[in-house]
């Protein structure tokens, strides 16, 4: 039971290419969702899918799309890179509802991007 | 909006010191209360959670309170341990919400 897991790690990107972060689990989970960790920022919800062809925005979705064609996966694409894309980025599952604290969110390691 | 507030880090703790990590919130609602912890290197896990006033979440020696009438749920252990150092965000979630709103983070270093 591998969980949430992120690839790649680490990844560079020049201002204007795309790139595709990849995120997978393996528990079954309904919800998935991408954070952007920023020092100082906390943790800020890029988009987020309560099931396979259901996505929705969070609180920061501009340059950023995703799709969720099955369960297991929610890749994040990167249209456009811009240097204020340079952050850490984490991908994360839930069972169900996070609302009632019944099913805690399940985070992958982590990839940080930096884009020059 | 909903919000989370904690207080600002480093906190720098010796081994064994009593632990406190200030956390507010803001909503309209009656949101749950999260602590995640996040260790070096890793994604963020679920340490505690309450989901109603005067409710307590402990896990692992950490204990904290859902003051509703203080808007509060500050975090505390009695004794800390240099595997403890981490960073700690604060959340919140609507009942009928998604969305998980985090705090800042608190990063907290413990010395032998």
């Amino acid at each position: 039971n591998a969980g949430v897991t992120q690839t790649p790690k680490f990844q560079v990107l020049k201002t204007g290419q795309s790139m595709t972060l990849q995120c997978a689990q393996d528990m079954n989970h309904e919800y998935m969702s991408w954070y952007r960790q920023d020092p100082g920022m906390g943790l800020r919800l890029i988009h987020y899918s309560v099931g396979a062809g259901i996505t929705d925005q969070g609180e920061v979705p501009n340059g950023y799309n995703v799709s969720r064609s099955t369960t297991e996966d929610f890749p994040l694409r990167l249209l456009s890179a811009a240097p204020s894309q340079t952050s850490v980025y984490f991908c994360a599952s839930s069972y169900t509802d996070v609302g009632t604290g019944n099913s805690p969110l399940h985070f992958g390691n982590g990839t940080r991007l930096t884009v020059t | 909006g909903d919000s989370v507030t904690q207080m600002e880090g480093p906190v720098t703790l010796s081994e064994e010191a009593f632990l406190t990590i200030n956390c507010t919130y803001t909503a309209t609602g009656y949101p749950s209360l999260f602590w995640y912890v996040q260790y070096p290197g890793e994604g963020l896990q679920l340490l505690l959670k309450a989901t109603k006033a005067d409710d307590k979440g402990s896990n692992k020696g950490f204990e904290a309170t859902y003051r509703k009438e203080t808007t509060s749920f500050h975090l505390e252990k009695g004794s800390v341990q240099v595997s403890d150092s981490a960073v700690y965000f604060c959340a919140l979630s609507d009942r009928s919400s998604y969305k998980l709103i985090f705090g800042s983070g608190t990063r907290l270093l413990v010395r032998p």
